[in-house]
């Protein structure tokens, strides 16, 4: 079992609608968890974290987190043709604050006119 | 504000060359983490970097990798003996240690082996 599942995708949404990407992860101990964006050929771009059960909003991005599933998901509301991007889970292991990111494989997303 | 830098942005190597690549993290940033792409894959941690000192190094490969973050200047990534998989995009990410300490990312250098 791979430490941090994503669904590679495509997945493919209309503009305006409402695009969920998931991702789970393997360790329990895990406390802290990040979403990333990156566009093709670029850096990942920091989009949330969250680190508390429930959601997380911003602006058109909400994450959520359920510890007990082991699970972690992205809602992106109004999704533009811009959203189009690798959408990349990542799990900060273990119990201290500091430490590497096991990242998933990536959701590709794509935003369809 | 700056963001974290890396350089080169491309660079090209032959096989059997060295490649040295350069990390300067975020002002007010003391941990440097190194991560490496292949085409078509995840990113995967390499090593994690204080000043002069590997908190992690159990990415890295066990020959011709290692990483370096003195007191003054830019960690530096170095390969020996290059060989066509090392061809990748590395990234490097720097944080500050507080918090979630969250990680900010350069543009990376993309390492391409003839």
């Amino acid at each position: 079992q791979k430490e941090v599942e994503q669904n590679s995708g495509p997945l493919s949404v209309p503009e305006g609608a409402i695009a969920s990407l998931n991702c789970t992860y393997s360790d329990r101990g895990s406390q802290s968890f990040f979403w990333y964006r990156q566009y093709s050929g670029k850096s990942p771009e920091l989009i949330m974290f969250i680190y508390s059960n429930g959601d997380k909003e911003d602006g058109r991005f909400t994450a959520q987190l359920n510890k007990a599933s082991q699970y972690v998901s992205l809602l992106i509301r109004d999704s533009q043709p811009s959203d189009s991007a690798t959408y990349l889970c990542a799990v900060k292991v273990g119990s201290s604050n500091t430490g590497k990111l096991i990242f998933g494989q990536g959701t590709t997303l794509q935003v369809k006119p | 504000n700056a963001g974290v830098m890396q350089n080169p942005r491309h660079l090209v190597r032959r096989r059997g060359q060295e490649a040295r690549l350069r990390c300067s993290p975020m002002k007010g940033h003391s941990h440097v983490y190194w991560y490496r792409q292949l085409p078509e894959e995840g990113l995967k941690f390499m090593v994690y970097l204080q000043k002069e000192n590997i908190i992690d190094e159990s990415g890295m490969p066990k020959e011709r990798f290692s990483a370096e973050f003195p007191k003054e200047g830019p960690s530096i990534l170095r390969i020996q003996q290059v060989v066509r998989g090392d061809s990748a995009a590395y990234f490097c990410a720097s944080s500050s240690g507080q918090g979630f300490d969250t990680q900010y990312f350069g543009p990376g250098t993309r390492l391409t082996v003839l």
